[in-house]
Formats: structure tokens, C-alpha cells, sequence
């Protein structure tokens, strides 16, 4: 198995623009997580999908940030307009879930500067 | 948000010494503790999960320990060795819903 997938590995733009990060799960997971590591406050889960379905966005930041999951094998990450402070390491990481709490797989991350 | 606490942040040790650290979690609703090994530029790795009380858990020379009654769980390094140098993270699975609280991690370097 190929594991956790995602694109891009690194990301420079400029504030304001539109970032859009992608991950493609392990196949046959049914459990899909987005989180933001910094410096500051460590590994932050942003949003997680079950079945394709968000069940919780808590910690998605503010409204500049989206998540999608349109199929069990893709989901993406949209920061709209980016700005220096979104700068991290973001990293999806996908489990089969049971309605317990798995063994999550995560992926390399998506180093992620904006100027 | 659940509050998971790891120590010490960071740790430097001799080669050959052998090393332990600590993760506290809350001890109502608990379902699992798992332990994860994250080497720098890279992501983090699976070491293990535990679900019961008094569970050990013993990969090469890494093991760990639980108690969920007080809400704690160890990790023992025996014999460390450079390669060990990575953060150790813990991660705590309550028994509703489906995501981990991790910690922030110990932060280990082990030295020649």
C-alpha cells in the first residue's frame, strides 16, 4: 500500500492568495483527519470525516478555511486568502474506524509558506 | 479539547542510557492511549495502542506502560541509541467520537 498521500510536499505563496491542499487516504479507511502542526501549539486536529461526512470543524481556524471530502479516496483543504500566520506543516492521516479511536496513518505533510 | 499533558518537553541522553517519559490524560471516558514516534522531516509513526488497564506494550527495546485509573501512561527507552532521538507523541482516544488528543510530545536526543 502506497499509505497517506498528499500534494503538494511544499507550498510558497504569497498572502492573499488561494491554497488548495489535496490527500488521498489509505484505500479502505473510512476515518479522515486534517491537522496543523506549529511550533506554538503543537499537532492541532483541524477537521475529520467519517465516511466522507465532516463530524467535527471545531478546529478549523476561521472561515478562510475549508475542507471537502467529495469521495471515500480525495479530500482537500482550501485556505481562502492565505496569510503568513496559516505558514505550517499541514498533515492529513486517514484510519478505519470501528467507532473507537484507531490507529491513525499520517502522511508526509504539506510544508506550507506564505509571504 | 481534551487535556493531554506530556514530560519532560525535551530530553538529551548519552547513548546507552535508558530513558522514560510520562503522558497524563483524563481518566473518565477513556478508550485509548496510543503512543507515537515522530523523527524530524518526517510524519508521525505509529508505536502503540492500549486499551486496558495495566497494559504493557514492548517493541524492540521500547515499552509502555498504562493505568487508567490515575490517568497515565509511561514510555521506556532501554539502551538508547541516536536513532531513538525523535519526539514521542501520546495521544488520547475517548470513548465517544472519533478523533485523538495528542500531546505536544517529549522531544528526545540521544547523543554518541
Amino acid at each position: 500500500d502506497a499509505g497517506v498521500i498528499q500534494s503538494p510536499r511544499h507550498e510558497v505563496t504569497e498572502m492573499g492568495q488561494e491554497v488548495t491542499l489535496r490527500c488521498k487516504p489509505i484505500s479502505g479507511h473510512n476515518s479522515l483527519f486534517w491537522y496543523r502542526q506549529t511550533m506554538m501549539r503543537g499537532l492541532e486536529l483541524l477537521i475529520y470525516f467519517n465516511n466522507n461526512v465532516p463530524i467535527d470543524d471545531s478546529g478549523m481556524p476561521e472561515d478562510r478555511f475549508s475542507a471537502k471530502m467529495p469521495n471515500a479516496s480525495f479530500s482537500t483543504l482550501k485556505i481562502q486568502p492565505s496569510e503568513p500566520r496559516d505558514s505550517a506543516v499541514y498533515f492529513c492521516a486517514s484510519s478505519y474506524t470501528s467507532g473507537g479511536q484507531e490507529t491513525q496513518y499520517f502522511g508526509p505533510g504539506t510544508r506550507l509558506l506564505v509571504l | 479539547i481534551l487535556n493531554v499533558e506530556q514530560s519532560p518537553q525535551s530530553l538529551h541522553v548519552q547513548e546507552g542510557d535508558s530513558t522514560n517519559f510520562t503522558c497524563s490524560f483524563p481518566s473518565s471516558n477513556f478508550y485509548a492511549l496510543h503512543w507515537y514516534r515522530w523523527e524530524t522531516a518526517k510524519s508521525p509513526e505509529a508505536l502503540f495502542v492500549m486499551t486496558l488497564n495495566g497494559d504493557e506494550k514492548k517493541k524492540g527495546r521500547i515499552s509502555a506502560t498504562l493505568n487508567t485509573k490515575e490517568g497515565y501512561s509511561y514510555l521506556y527507552i532501554k539502551g538508547s541509541q541516536p536513532e531513538d532521538s525523535a519526539t514521542y507523541l501520546c495521544a488520547f482516544g475517548p470513548n465517544s467520537g472519533y478523533a485523538l488528543n495528542f500531546g505536544k510530545g517529549t522531544s528526545l536526543l540521544v547523543t554518541p
